[in-house]
């Protein structure tokens, strides 16, 4: 079965600091690769996603996640980080055995990041 | 713009009681999930349906049931609550191509007592 390894469960930065949030998935061949954000009290949404192509992929908010194959990697990048960033992020895996078939995602565990003004 | 809703953002049920959960996609998506979301434990998938009167077991099946009638519409139904079903639970869907990227649900915060 697929799975997927966040690697920072609690993250706290202040603001201006740049941030990297680390994800890794256990499957060798073609995946979708997602990244979501739960700010506090809303619902769970799409920051962005890997589908075909160019391996940079850029997001909503100044989020930025580079794939790198041979590392098995998705890792998740914000040059400056806001305060308003402060929020739960997943990351999310679509391949063959993913939990939901071939059409479902396999979530990590999530990362709590907080921003100190 | 797509849209998931859930018909309640806070539950109290009891223990023992049939509680139903519903989501309503407006997407036309064939795919609908139900996960439960726990804090440290991630996203836990309990059900989920890739068409109409389908159903598929996820990770964490036991103590709950789902039922597809419609194509927008996704049940999950804890048929006697317990004190670990106290979660929040949230329901998403996609499509059956492209990248499957899953729309949620604002949840349903549920306290089993």
């Amino acid at each position: 079965a697929q799975s997927v390894s966040q690697h920072n469960h609690h993250v706290i930065l202040s603001e201006a600091a740049s941030l990297e949030l680390g994800c890794n998935y256990s499957y060798g061949g073609t995946v979708n690769l997602f990244w979501y954000v739960q700010y506090p009290g809303q619902h769970l949404q799409l920051l962005l996603k890997y589908f075909s192509g160019d391996p940079l992929v850029k997001g909503i908010k100044g989020f930025e996640a580079e794939f790198i194959k041979s590392k098995f990697s998705f890792n998740l990048r914000k040059p400056s980080v806001q305060w308003s960033d402060t929020a739960e992020y997943f990351c999310a895996v679509n391949a063959p055995y993913s939990g939901g078939g071939a059409d479902g995602l396999t979530f990590g565990k999530g990362t709590h990041l907080i921003i100190q003004p | 713009d797509v849209k998931v809703t859930q018909s309640s953002r806070y539950l109290v049920k009891r223990t023992g009681e049939k509680v139903f959960l519903e989501c309503v996609q407006d997407m036309d998506h064939e795919n609908m999930f139900w996960y439960r979301q726990d804090p440290g434990l991630g996203l836990r998938l309990i059900y989920f349906s890739y068409d109409v009167k389908m159903k598929e077991k996820g990770d964490i099946p036991e103590g709950y049931s789902v039922s597809r009638e419609k194509k927008e519409r996704f049940s999950l139904i804890l048929e006697s609550a317990s004190t670990n079903q106290t979660s929040m639970y949230l329901c998403a869907s996609s499509l059956r191509q492209g990248a499957r990227e899953q729309y949620f649900g604002p949840g349903t915060r549920l306290t089993v007592t």
